[in-house]
């Protein structure tokens, strides 16, 4: 079975651009969160979707966006980029949203670096 | 003040010693504590989760939690230059799914 997979894997933008990355969750998972992580806050949450819902928001800005599709696939956008928001980006899938047990637990993609210069 | 703060290192041991690596957190909401091995340019993967207080144990990891002193620990016995990592602790209320990490500590096993 195939990952989480996230798109693109590098990016390089400039202040003031907005940015749109992807994310395609595990098969069969309806849950997608994203989280933010640089060296000196670690990983924040951002959001969660799950059935094209936002359910949960982190303490970030309207600049950050997301919205899932009917297929399950998430983007999340950055408009007005700042110097701060580089950082790796990561989305996580699970099956169920909400539900607990080893199994249902979060599966990261391999994130997308963003430098904003 | 963070929620969870986590010492971010570095660690370095020789082979075959025990790690100790420790959160502590403020929100005594949090019921579900969790740890993730993050190797260099991918994403974490889940280690071992615990539910409340208590030990866990798997294979050559050890998980404990204190809700008392709002701390918890992953032991790692026998430590491999394979585990040579970031370890993250993370923690959830169990409502949701809206996980609070630590920043991580380096950990790094001298062959």
């Amino acid at each position: 079975k195939a990952g989480v997979t996230q798109t693109p894997r590098y990016l390089i933008k400039t202040r003031g651009q907005q940015v749109t990355l992807s994310c395609s969750p595990i098969s069969g998972h309806r849950s997608v969160s994203w989280y933010q992580q640089t060296p000196g806050q670690g990983l924040q949450f951002l959001f969660e979707y799950f059935s094209e819902t936002q359910r949960n928001k982190g303490n970030f800005p309207g600049r950050f966006s997301g919205r899932q599709f009917s297929n399950s696939r998430s983007e999340m956008n950055v408009s007005t980029l700042e110097l701060g928001d580089s950082a790796l980006y990561l989305c996580a899938s699970s099956l169920l949203a909400g539900a607990w047990g080893f199994k249902e637990t979060q599966y990261f993609g391999p994130g997308t670096r963003l430098l904003v210069l | 003040q963070k929620e969870v703060e986590q010492d971010p290192g570095p660690l370095s041991v020789p082979e075959g010693a025990i790690v100790s690596l420790n959160c502590t957190y403020s929100n005594s909401a949090f019921q579900y504590f969790m740890w993730y091995r993050q190797y260099s340019r991918k994403g974490p993967e889940l280690l071992m989760y615990t539910y409340s207080s208590g030990n866990k144990e798997d294979g050559r990891f050890t998980a404990q939690v204190d809700k008392s002193s709002k701390y918890i620990s992953l032991f790692i016995r026998d430590s491999q230059p394979s585990d040579s990592a970031t370890y993250l602790c993370a923690m959830n209320q169990g409502t949701g799914n809206q996980f609070y990490f630590g920043t991580g500590t380096s950990l790094t096993v001298i062959p």
